[in-house]
């Protein structure tokens, strides 16, 4: 079973750079990808991105400029980072997977392991 | 890529039955049998109820059910119980390996 654990300030000043980590526990890395999910205050959620233990990322359109997620297979780990932050960039934000079907040569398109989210705050 | 609608919020007594709907377009919902379904409660992270617009998780009560028509999805709670009062968010995949979520439902049972 796949435990997801967010961490990271929570805190961010406007025109500075959001970063999380998200830890891997009890599963492995591999046949997983690994996303960043948020939630605004009173609004629904949204998906960021993913990153696949090769390495290979996918982002939503709308961020796809400020975002960049990275892992450390070594570490079990996985970063997010958003650029040019402002108040808009407050949320709940959730690291979450979903697998890779190898004997189907695809991916589940479903997210199966979450965290318990952390809250960031932007302001100054 | 617009977030898929949802109504604000669902109520009913214990005992009856819900469903809540989640419109998208014929480039989600309406193009992919890959709808998902997520109860939140507050503090916790979300958990699956629904994948593939229709199949339940392993664990997940048979109260809990799913259908698609057209652009349309739908989750249906039958047998309403105080401890399905949550937040329900529909998820769809968008093409080009990219999710999109609804605004979210909230559930009450009176």
């Amino acid at each position: 079973q796949v435990q997801l654990q967010e961490s990271g300030p929570g805190l961010v000043k406007p025109s500075e750079t959001l970063s999380l980590t998200c830890t891997v526990s009890g599963g492995s890395i591999r046949n997983y990808y690994w996303n960043w999910i948020r939630q605004p205050p009173g609004k629904g959620l949204e998906w960021i991105g993913y990153i696949y233990h090769t390495g290979s990322t996918n982002y939503n359109p709308s961020l796809k400029s400020r975002v960049t997620i990275s892992l450390d297979t070594s570490k079990k780990q996985f970063s997010l980072k958003l650029s040019s932050v402002t108040a808009a960039d407050t949320a709940v934000y959730y690291c979450g997977s979903f697998s890779h079907d190898d004997s189907a040569y695809r991916p589940l398109w479903y997210f199966d392991f979450w965290g318990r989210g952390t809250l960031v705050t932007v302001s100054s | 890529q617009s977030a898929l609608t949802q109504p604000a919020s669902v109520s009913g007594s214990p005992g009856q039955s819900i469903t809540i709907s989640c419109t998208g377009t014929s480039s989600d919902v309406g193009n992919y049998n890959l709808v998902s379904w997520y109860q939140h409660h507050p503090g916790k992270g979300p958990k699956l109820m629904i994948y593939d617009v229709t199949k339940r998780p392993s664990g997940v009560s048979n109260r809990f059910s799913g259908s698609k028509s057209g652009n349309m999805a739908s989750l249906t709670i039958s047998a309403l119980q105080a401890e399905d009062e949550a937040d329900y968010y529909c998820c769809s995949y968008a093409g080009a390996s990219t999710f999109v979520f609804g605004g979210g439902t909230k559930v009450t049972v009176l």
